[in-house]
């Protein structure tokens, strides 16, 4: 069955700063995969996704990810991050083959230092 | 409205009680998704539906619970004797594509 992982459960940057969030996927085919963030009390909203094609997505609110084959990765990245970029990012996977079931990692919290 | 409606938004119930958790999808969206959401533990898969196929029942914890989808739409997500360890947020999406848009969720509190 295919997983996902998220290394960093919380990460804190200072508002400005660069960030990059981690996701590695298990499954042996090229897998749909998308990133989800969920503000706090809110429900979670597509940020972005990659089904094939260029490997580096652009998403919504400056977002963009990465698709590397060979590292099983699809880690999130902004140039500058602001404060209202605090939230909870959770990277899923599709595994596609008839399956519809999108699994998603555990999250990462993001906390912004203004 | 235009989004995934869900309620209750919160539930308190004592431990043994039966609870429904009720998902108005997007109108359109042939695909309706549960996951429960646990405190460190990510969204975790309960059941799918697509359309009139036969729903996809292999994330479900145990045999108390149980979904339903009427009429293609509405989805109630069914607990029955109610543990401590149900205590989490539950969420529906509903989909047409690949992209599943999420309800708020129902926060159920099992003492």
């Amino acid at each position: 069955a295919q997983s996902v992982t998220q290394p960093d459960i919380h990460i804190t940057v200072s508002e400005g700063a660069s960030l990059e969030l981690r996701c590695n996927y298990s499954y042996g085919a090229t897998p749909y995969l998308f990133w989800y963030v969920q503000s706090p009390g809110q429900g979670l909203q597509l940020l972005l996704k990659y089904f094939s094609g260029d490997t580096l997505v652009q998403g919504i609110k400056g977002f963009e990810a990465e698709f590397k084959r060979s590292q099983s990765s699809f880690n999130l990245r902004k140039p500058s991050v602001h404060w209202s970029d605090a939230a909870e990012y959770f990277c899923a996977v599709y595994s596609g083959a008839g399956s519809y079931q999108l699994t998603f990692g555990k999250g990462t919290k993001l906390s912004v230092i203004p | 409205g235009a989004g995934v409606s869900q309620s209750p938004s919160n539930k308190v119930t004592e431990k043994g009680k039966d609870v429904e958790l009720r998902c108005d999808p997007i109108s359109g969206h042939t695909a309706l998704y549960w996951y429960r959401q646990s405190l460190g533990q990510g969204l975790e898969f309960l059941i799918y539906f697509q359309g009139n196929s036969a729903p996809d029942k292999s994330g479900l914890p145990s045999d108390r619970f149980s979904a339903e989808r009427t009429g293609g739409s509405v989805s109630t997500l069914t607990i029955q004797r109610t543990q401590q360890e149900d205590s989490a947020v539950y969420l529906c999406a509903s989909s047409f594509s690949w992209e599943l848009f999420f309800g708020e969720g129902s926060r159920l509190t099992v003492l």
